[in-house]
């Protein structure tokens, strides 16, 4: 069965540090690939995506995230975290063929920067 | 970007009443719009996906006589929560995709919190 796989549900970082939200994936072929970050009470807002091309992919507010095909992850980082970073990430996946081109999402990872 | 919007954002009904919410694409035609469901810290659960004009593929194990998608325009799709009971209480939203080079892409809306009393 196809999925997406965060293995964190909470990741805790200092304000000024890095940050990393992991994320990896098991669907066949090369998928699109996703970060949707969700503040309380809110829907998904979009970070960035990988299509084809550059493994380093850069996105929204500083955010980035890097394809790894051996892998079959996507991580997302960003060099210095903010307190207002502080909220709920999602990674998604979209088959390019099958599956009814459905997206699947992560299990979400609750990201908290302290001052 | 294209922006999507749902109403109301925040519904509160009593047991055994029905709920409309709506999804609206505002500045781009959606040929496909999604029906998720969010339980407190969980993930998106896809409960159907529905085409303009036709009618909606619901998940396995969402109760479509329940769940009431209509998809009358390229800009509008409505959920109706029927003889609501307070297990349906949930954060849904709704998603939208155009046809076309841009498919790959889905604007999310805000999402309704809807409490059954």
């Amino acid at each position: 069965a196809q999925s997406v796989a965060q293995p964190e549900d909470q990741v805790n970082v200092a304000e000024g540090n890095p940050l990393t939200v992991k994320c990896t994936y098991s669907v066949s072929g090369n998928p699109y690939l996703f970060w949707y970050v969700q503040y309380p009470n809110r829907g998904l807002q979009f970070l960035l995506k990988y299509i084809t091309g550059d493994n380093l992919v850069k996105g929204s507010y500083g955010f980035e995230a890097e394809f790894n095909k051996s892998q079959t992850s996507f991580h997302l980082k960003k060099p210095s975290a903010l307190v207002s970073d502080s909220a709920l990430y999602f990674c998604a996946v979209r088959p390019r063929r099958g599956g009814g081109f459905k997206t699947i999402f992560g299990a979400g990872t609750r990201l908290f920067v302290k001052a | 970007g294209a922006v999507v919007s749902q109403h109301p954002s925040r519904v509160i009904c009593k047991s055994g009443t029905s709920v409309k919410i709506e999804c609206r694409s505002l500045d781009f035609q959606a040929t496909t719009m999604f029906w998720y469901r969010q339980f407190p810290k969980k993930s998106l659960m896809l409960m159907a996906t529905s085409n303009e004009g036709s009618k909606a593929t619901y998940e396995q194990g969402v109760e479509k006589d329940k769940f009431l998608i209509n998809h009358a325009s390229l800009t509008l799709s409505t959920l109706t929560v029927t003889s609501a009971h307070p297990e349906d209480s949930s954060f849904y939203i709704c998603s939208a995709r155009t046809s076309g080079s841009s498919s790959y892409e889905q604007y999310f809306g805000p999402g309704t919190r809807l409490t059954v009393t």
